[in-house]
């Protein structure tokens, strides 16, 4: 069967930490990756989205970087969180046409 | 002029009601539609999905597409209290299967 995994489910750190948020998809080969992060009363903001290992697109500037270093695992990565960086933050995938599934979520409190 | 634009209500209807949902969006490329329900402190679950003009139908959900007036609505019959959510409308960007979304609009549904 094809899911998504993404730990971990919440995530308190300090201010200048850095960060690591794994996700990883089972079922499918290639698939197109996003991470997405939804910000207290806001909508859903697309952060990167990946096509294959290695190939990484930012679709905003910001203090986080990502990498995909196996076909089935996408890093949502930083070396110094922001107060700003809180968030409810989303991989996402698209296991066939354009419909695009979601994982669980990581609750990201920066404090 | 934001992509996509949703009333962020609460929008509020006694239980066995219609609820209306809409959603404009900016991009006149843009081909695939979708609604997404989002409860809360939850990941956004794919609810429907629609490409051509005129209505879809799935259960007690309806998906209403125009494209000339670049506007997509859902009709929910039938609403229950387990319909109390936010739902998110998406549409996809530049003809390519990144997701833009709007910031969702709260339905509650008293019994």
């Amino acid at each position: 069967s094809q899911t998504i995994h993404q730990w971990p489910a919440t995530l308190v750190q300090p201010v200048g930490s850095p960060l690591s948020l794994e996700c990883t998809v089972e079922g499918t080969s290639n698939p197109n990756l996003y991470w997405y992060r939804q910000a207290a009363g806001r909508g859903l903001q697309l952060l990167f989205y990946s096509v294959g290992i290695g190939q990484i697109s930012s679709e905003v500037p910001q203090n986080l970087s990502a990498s995909r270093p196996q076909d089935r695992q996408f890093i949502l990565s930083s070396k110094k969180l922001l107060l700003s960086d809180s968030g409810f933050y989303l991989c996402a995938w698209c296991p066939w046409g354009e419909k695009l599934f979601f994982g669980s979520g990581t609750q990201l409190s920066v404090l | 002029q934001k992509e996509v634009e949703q009333n962020s209500g609460p929008l509020s209807v006694p239980e066995g009601a219609i609820a209306s949902l809409n959603c404009t969006y900016s991009d006149r490329g843009s081909q695939s539609f979708f609604w997404y329900r989002q409860y809360s402190g939850k990941s956004p679950e794919l609810i429907m999905f629609i490409y051509s003009n005129g209505d879809k139908e799935d259960g007690r959900f309806t998906a209403q597409l125009n494209k000339a007036s670049q506007y997509v609505s859902l009709l929910i019959r039938d609403s229950q209290p387990s319909d109390s959510a936010t739902y998110l409308c998406a549409v996809n960007r530049d003809n390519t299967d990144k997701l833009i979304f709007g910031t969702g609009t709260r339905l509650q549904v008293f019994p």
